[in-house]
């Protein structure tokens, strides 16, 4: 159990273009994902938290306009990367987290999306 | 501030060699610790967590943990490691009063020479 999916795991787009990457809890409910950053060789950056039905809250430096988070499903959170840069090329991996007392900071993982802009 | 710190950036190990991974951190409260591994190519995986009771904590793949409160320490052992260890090792910090958010330290890369 405890399965977060990503879509899609790799893409090549175009500098000014916008992407979409999805992220699914596919056997439990999620109300709060997180999303992250990681550049080759080094540790995750948090940059949000999604938050189902409401807006993300989004770490100090990262652009929140650039940086789409929608939380529409207890089960979906989707990261849209709006005039895509070189300089956003990275690897991005959400994680959700079940609720419960217990299990409060456990954190289950994407496989991640690698994107690279042109 | 918070924050996580891991001692190692890099061990290089013969297989069959004991390994200990350290983690410190910086939190005023209550905490939840995780240790994840991710193996070239591949999505973290958690390898053990410690929520409370017993500080000695066992995860997958034969890997332990010990919680020592007075140390702020998280460290991870394994006594015996094997050439598929190979991958990078993260620290994971969680506050009770931080809305599930887990800080993460630097890494540590773990290469396992046959």
């Amino acid at each position: 159990g405890a399965v977060v999916s990503q879509h899609p795991s790799r893409v090549i787009c175009k500098s000014g273009t916008s992407v979409k990457i999805e992220c699914r809890s596919l056997d439990f409910q999620a109300t709060t994902m997180f999303w992250y950053r990681q550049f080759p060789k080094q540790s995750l950056m948090l940059m949000a938290t999604s938050n189902e039905g409401s807006k993300a809250t989004y770490e100090q430096g990262v652009e929140k306009d650039k940086f789409l988070i929608n939380h529409a499903s207890l089960t979906l959170s989707t990261l849209t990367v709006t005039s895509a840069h070189p300089e956003d090329s990275s690897f991005y991996i959400c994680s959700a987290r079940q609720s419960g007392a217990q299990s409060y900071n456990e954190q289950f993982f994407g496989p991640g999306t690698r994107l690279t802009v042109l | 501030a918070q924050s996580v710190s891991q001692h190692n950036h890099h061990v290089i190990l013969s297989e069959a060699a004991s390994l200990e991974l350290g983690c410190n951190y910086s939190y005023g409260g209550t905490v939840n610790l995780f240790w994840y591994v991710q193996y070239p190519g591949q999505h973290l995986q958690l390898l053990l967590k410690y929520f409370s009771g017993d500080p000695l904590v066992k995860g997958i793949k034969g890997f332990e943990a010990e919680f020592i409160k007075s140390k702020f320490s998280f460290n991870l052992r394994k006594p015996s490691v094997q050439w598929s260890d190979t991958a990078e090792y993260f620290c994971a910090v969680g506050g009770w009063n931080q809305g599930g958010k887990l800080i993460f330290g630097q890494g540590t890369e773990l290469s396992v020479k046959p």
